[in-house]
């Protein structure tokens, strides 16, 4: 099983929808939790640590379920600017381990 | 809050020669910093971790090897590249100590093409 998954993707949305990632990791000793948006030729960059007890910022929601090992990002009211892949990123023992990202492309 | 420089940009090079990266962090200090790597279509990979200065611990054995000579500065090398070292080269610093959410930040990378 691999450490950190994520859907497979990729997701084709209109705007304005809502859509949905998740992502599952196998080692339950995980400390800290992540998600990052990469942009096409671009280095990744941090959208959102993940709370245990969740954490919204603006149309973005992250959810924990620490029983499951699974983690969730929301996205409302999609924008064509949130086309990107979006990578699910879990701490072990200080590294990072980076899922393989899903791929988001919002249309008109 | 801290700034990342990579150079060069982007590299093309023939299979066989020697390789240099540089990385380096403005804004902190002590921090702990990464090489990854991204080949096309794929996850970040983890090549190489520093602690310290002259502190370098490795994640996959490979032809490629790294050095932190300050600080701030975070290089990756080889003597000899091959066609499957092209990818996509980030380097990436997280601050220290031991804080829970410890995020990384990266470089605007490098794209290697080996030909």
């Amino acid at each position: 099983r691999k450490e950190v998954e994520q859907d497979p993707g990729p997701f084709n949305v209109p705007e304005g929808a809502t859509v949905a990632f998740n992502c599952t990791y196998s080692n339950s000793a995980s400390q800290s939790f992540f998600w990052y948006r990469q942009d096409c030729r671009k280095e990744p960059k941090l959208l959102m640590s993940v709370y245990s007890s969740g954490n919204e910022d603006g149309r973005f929601t992250a959810q924990l379920n620490r029983a499951s090992q699974y983690i969730s990002l929301l996205i409302r009211d999609s924008k064509l600017s949130d086309s990107a892949t979006y990578l699910c990123v879990v701490n072990r023992q200080g590294n990072l381990i980076f899922g393989k990202g899903t791929k988001l492309s919002v249309k008109p | 809050s801290q700034t990342i420089h990579q150079w060069p940009a982007t590299l093309v090079q023939p299979v066989g020669s020697p390789l240099s990266l540089e990385c380096t962090v403005e804004g902190t200090s002590n921090p702990n910093l990464y090489w990854y790597r991204q080949a096309a279509g794929r996850g970040l990979q983890l090549l190489f971790y520093s602690v310290g200065i002259g502190q370098i611990s490795s994640e996959v054995p490979q032809n490629l090897s790294a050095s932190r000579p300050q600080d701030r500065q975070f290089i990756l090398s080889s003597k000899k590249i091959l066609l499957s070292d092209s990818g996509f080269y980030l380097c990436a610093c997280q601050r220290r100590p031991g804080l829970v959410n410890n995020e990384q930040f990266f470089g605007p990378g490098t794209r290697l093409t080996v030909l």
